[in-house]
């Protein structure tokens, strides 16, 4: 069963700020919230990652709100090369088959010029 | 560096047949993973190798095997295939299993097609 729920599509302009958002309200406390994308046909790509609070690297944001129910994506300055289906993962730090990255449909995020 | 390497990149493959899907990576990870991805669908792991000389089942193994070779190589066989296992097949590897820092880098994908 998928842990977060994320709407199917979104469409950004180029150059302007993308946010895409994922609700896990089910999300334990021990549990972290990953962010993923794919680019057509490709491997999957590691995006950002966080707890509690929000975290930035150099390609995103991650918001996370206080209760942990929900989390958005920021793409500051998105371009075309950002067109790409986006995962939002919740998952366990540990082992054992509860801290796989599972994967659900994700939000197919496209850039437009 | 050439991160996750897989092979083949296409396959098709007869009912009944069988086939071994390769993925080596040069990182030095501990950890490896085999995941399929079928049209308009999202990741569903396959197999995981938490380290070196273990395996485990992941969500849809069923029809499918793995051998952890070394710490590069982790290996997918498919002992008679079947058109319900036309798919993509992306192999990844991440540096630790257990622990936060489990950032997944995922190989360009194997598009296997079963007539």
């Amino acid at each position: 069963d998928a842990k977060t729920t994320q709407p199917p599509s979104m469409d950004c302009a180029e150059g302007r700020a993308a946010n895409l958002p994922c609700n896990h309200s089910t999300i334990s406390g021990n549990e972290y919230v990953y962010w993923y994308r794919q680019i057509h046909s490709q491997g999957p790509q590691y995006i950002i990652h966080g707890l509690k609070n929000n975290e930035t690297n150099e390609m995103a944001s991650l918001i996370i709100t206080e209760d942990r129910k929900s989390s958005t994506l920021i793409l500051p300055h998105a371009t075309l090369r950002d067109t790409a289906v986006y995962y939002c993962i919740v998952r366990v730090a540990g082992w054992g088959s509860q801290g796989n990255l599972i994967f659900g449909k994700g939000t197919k995020l496209s850039v437009k010029p | 560096n050439a991160g996750v390497t897989q092979t083949p990149k296409f396959q098709v493959l007869k009912t009944g047949q069988s086939m071994t899907l390769q993925c080596a990576q040069d990182m030095n990870h501990n950890s490896m993973y085999w995941y399929r991805q079928d049209p308009g669908m999202g990741l569903r792991l396959i197999y995981y190798s938490a380290s070196e000389g273990t395996t485990d089942k992941g969500e849809v193994p069923n029809g499918y095997n793995v051998s952890r070779l070394n710490k590069r190589e982790f290996s997918l066989r498919l002992e008679s295939a079947a058109p319900s296992q036309t798919s993509v097949y992306f192999c990844a590897s991440s540096p630790t299993y257990s622990g936060e820092y489990t950032e997944a880098f995922f190989g360009q994908g194997t598009r296997l097609t079963v007539v």
